[in-house]
């Protein structure tokens, strides 16, 4: 959905860089989401998140992992000291308010070489 | 076994064929969502269903809670319906995050 916009959308880093991919929401959205597509794999939730606050880090991995959703700026997905296995498409949704239909970017692929 | 099953995992059908596909779930939801994404593409979500039956186009989504069951149709289907098409729920509880099916691959033939 054009609304809720990603970038970037493709990414090549090599093993032990990191990566950085952000979110604007939808206008008026102020919950993000971010969830992650492995090769042949489906989606899996990482993390919710409201302006400035960590609401859901539940399917985050412990390390390396970090998200943020400062008051001014785009969410930021961040990833530390990259891995082959972390090569993956990377959701962002967002939503107006809990419950409510979400809307899902165009996604960032992550490629580690 | 997974909390959302979807089937059949790969669907090919010829063009104007009524389409189903199915998707059973073993939690308690507040929501269904099915989504649509195209290969290398983006997700659009085309309905969000908590009861009932919703329709856009040539697009029809049925719920029933009591089976915690649904079926996404397609009518008169068209190769540019060709996509993964993904169930998802919202659980109870923790809303805001979705647990997904693994997908069927509907591939429509002209």
């Amino acid at each position: 959905n054009a609304g809720v916009m990603q970038n970037p959308r493709h990414l090549v880093r090599r093993r032990g860089q990191e990566a950085r991919l952000r979110c604007s929401p939808m206008k008026g959205h102020s919950h993000v989401y971010w969830y992650r597509q492995l090769p042949e794999e489906g989606l899996k939730f990482m993390v919710y998140l409201q302006k400035e606050n960590i609401i859901d880090e539940s399917g985050m991995p412990k390390e390396r992992f970090s998200a943020e959703f400062p008051k001014e700026g785009p969410s930021i997905l961040r990833i530390q000291q990259v891995v082959r296995g972390d090569s993956a498409a990377y959701f962002c949704a967002s939503s107006p308010s809990w419950g409510n239909t979400i809307y899902f970017g165009e996604g960032s692929w992550l490629t580690v070489v | 076994k997974n909390e959302v099953e979807q089937s059949p995992q790969n669907l090919t059908a010829q063009e104007g064929e009524f389409i189903t596909i199915n998707c059973s779930y073993s939690v308690g939801i507040s929501a269904l969502h099915w989504l649509q994404q195209h290969p290398g593409g983006g997700i659009v979500s085309l309905f969000m269903l908590s009861s009932g039956k919703k329709k856009h186009g040539r697009l029809i989504a049925t719920i029933n809670i009591q089976e915690k069951h649904s079926s996404l149709h397609i009518t008169a289907s068209h190769p540019r319906d060709s996509a993964v098409y993904i169930c998802a729920v919202s659980a109870i509880q923790g809303a805001q995050k979705l647990v997904f099916g693994q997908g069927t691959r509907l591939t429509i033939n002209p």
